[in-house]
């Protein structure tokens, strides 16, 4: 069965301190994993996706995720938080064969960033 | 950048009351989606769609109609709704050949 596990429901930082948020995966095909972001009072917005090749992928505001097949794993990171990225960030994989485009969402990570 | 438009973005009703969430995106996409999200659930997709006219199944569906007009609007229909159907519901959009989603702002939905 394909699952998505975000292991941390609440994670505090301080402003210009780095980000980790975690993220694993099961899947029983080739993954596609995103993250989204979710503001308050908002709906998702992508923040970056993976499909295949380097692993290492680039995001929005200075968002990367890292993709590790043996680890079953696509953290995020972030080298420097501001107050603006508190947010709910889920990670998401692609289930649908083909495009029907179902998602599987984890249960989100909810990031505070103090001052 | 795609827009999707749902209303009301709050709706209180009472046990088995009729309700209708609208949803309606302005970019063309193929496929629309509705989903509910609730604390420790995370995302739950109620229904979907690939076009006008055409209707799938999601993962919880019970207690729940939908329906697609036009390659616009997409429909929810709680025909009585019940308390566990309070929750906050998203629309979304994604075009053919693409895996991203667009979503909506959300409707809030509180059943008394």
């Amino acid at each position: 069965a394909q699952s998505v596990t975000q292991p941390d429901a609440r994670v505090t930082v301080s402003e210009g301190a780095s980000l980790q948020l975690r993220c694993k995966y099961s899947s029983s095909g080739t993954p596609y994993l995103f993250w989204y972001v979710q503001y308050p009072r908002q709906g998702l917005q992508l923040l970056l996706k993976y499909y295949s090749g380097d692993p290492v992928v680039q995001g929005v505001n200075g968002f990367e995720a890292e993709f590790s097949k043996s680890n079953s794993s696509f953290h995020l990171r972030k080298a420097s938080v501001h107050w603006s990225d508190s947010a709910v960030y889920f990670c998401v994989l692609s289930a649908g064969a083909g495009n029907t485009g179902k998602l599987i969402f984890g249960l989100g990570t909810t990031l505070q960033v103090q001052p | 950048e795609a827009a999707v438009t749902q209303s009301p973005r709050n709706k209180v009703t009472v046990t088995g009351g009729n309700v209708t969430l609208s949803c309606r995106q302005t970019n063309s996409h193929n496929y629309m989606y509705w989903y509910r999200q609730d604390t420790g659930h995370g995302l739950r997709l109620i229904h979907y769609s690939y076009g006008a006219g055409n209707l799938q199944i999601g993962d919880v569906p019970d207690g729940y109609k939908a329906t697609r007009t036009t390659q616009e609007d997409f429909f929810l229909l709680l025909e009585l709704a019940s308390p566990s159907q309070t929750s906050l519901y998203f629309c979304a959009s994604r075009p053919q050949g693409a895996e991203t989603l667009y979503f909506g702002s959300g409707t809030r939905l509180t059943v008394l």
